[in-house]
């Protein structure tokens, strides 16, 4: 079955700076990437998707690129605020919708102020 | 904007009990899942639910889960004999074009 990996499971930035996460996945059948950030005691808020149909996306200060051949997929977050300290989550799936969701196992990112 | 909704937000049960956990998904949406997250690891795949079938389910969701979907509306997942390790939150979502969560429901099983 599919497989996430995500790096690193903590990062610190300092205000301003970029915040780069990298994620792997294993089937090749995956299609649908979505990224997730998790605030304490909250539930799961998409941020960004991106299809396999594009290499990159980007929404203001959020950007994911993906690498189909690698199998390879990263968000980044520029200038990073205090409010975006959160557990991010990357994850792949076969579709949008009718097939389960694998999540990575999260990146706790700290920005300080 | 709709939300999933979720009820209780938090159920304490003694080992053995079982629980039902209600989901409300966006109504216009098709899909339909569970996930679980235990306390600091990340969110696991239970099941997906679809034209009032599961379409897929992970190896979590063994014989004491179930899923149901009662009427128009609600969504439940039912654990018959609740284990210590069943403790956790979880999450209901809903899919139409994106997957949305709801605000989940911790489980405590003492």
């Amino acid at each position: 079955g599919e497989n996430v990996e995500q790096h690193p499971s903590t990062l610190s930035v300092q205000e301003g700076d970029s915040a780069v996460i990298k994620c792997t996945y294993s089937d090749s059948a995956s299609n649908y990437f979505p990224w997730y950030k998790q605030e304490l005691g909250k539930r799961p808020q998409l941020i960004i998707d991106i299809r396999s149909n594009v290499g990159e996306k980007k929404d203001q200060r959020i950007a994911v690129t993906l690498n189909k051949t690698a199998k390879h997929f990263s968000l980044h977050i520029t200038e990073t605020q205090p409010e975006d300290s959160a557990v991010y989550f990357c994850a792949a799936s076969m579709s949008t919708g009718g097939f389960k969701t694998i999540f990575g196992a999260g990146t706790r990112l700290f920005v300080k102020a | 904007e709709p939300e999933v909704t979720q009820t209780p937000s938090h159920q304490v049960t003694q080992m053995g009990q079982e629980v039902i956990l209600r989901c409300v998904p966006i109504s216009n949406h098709l899909y339909f899942y569970w996930y679980r997250q235990i306390l600091g690891q990340k969110v696991e795949f239970l099941v997906s639910f679809y034209n009032n079938e599961i379409s897929e389910k992970s190896e979590i969701f063994d014989d004491q889960f179930s899923v149901e979907r009662p009427d128009g509306s609600n969504f439940t997942l039912k654990i018959r004999s609740t284990k210590l390790e069943d403790s956790a939150m979880y999450f209901c979502a809903s899919i139409l074009h994106e997957q949305y969560f709801g605000p989940g429901t911790r489980l405590t099983v003492t």
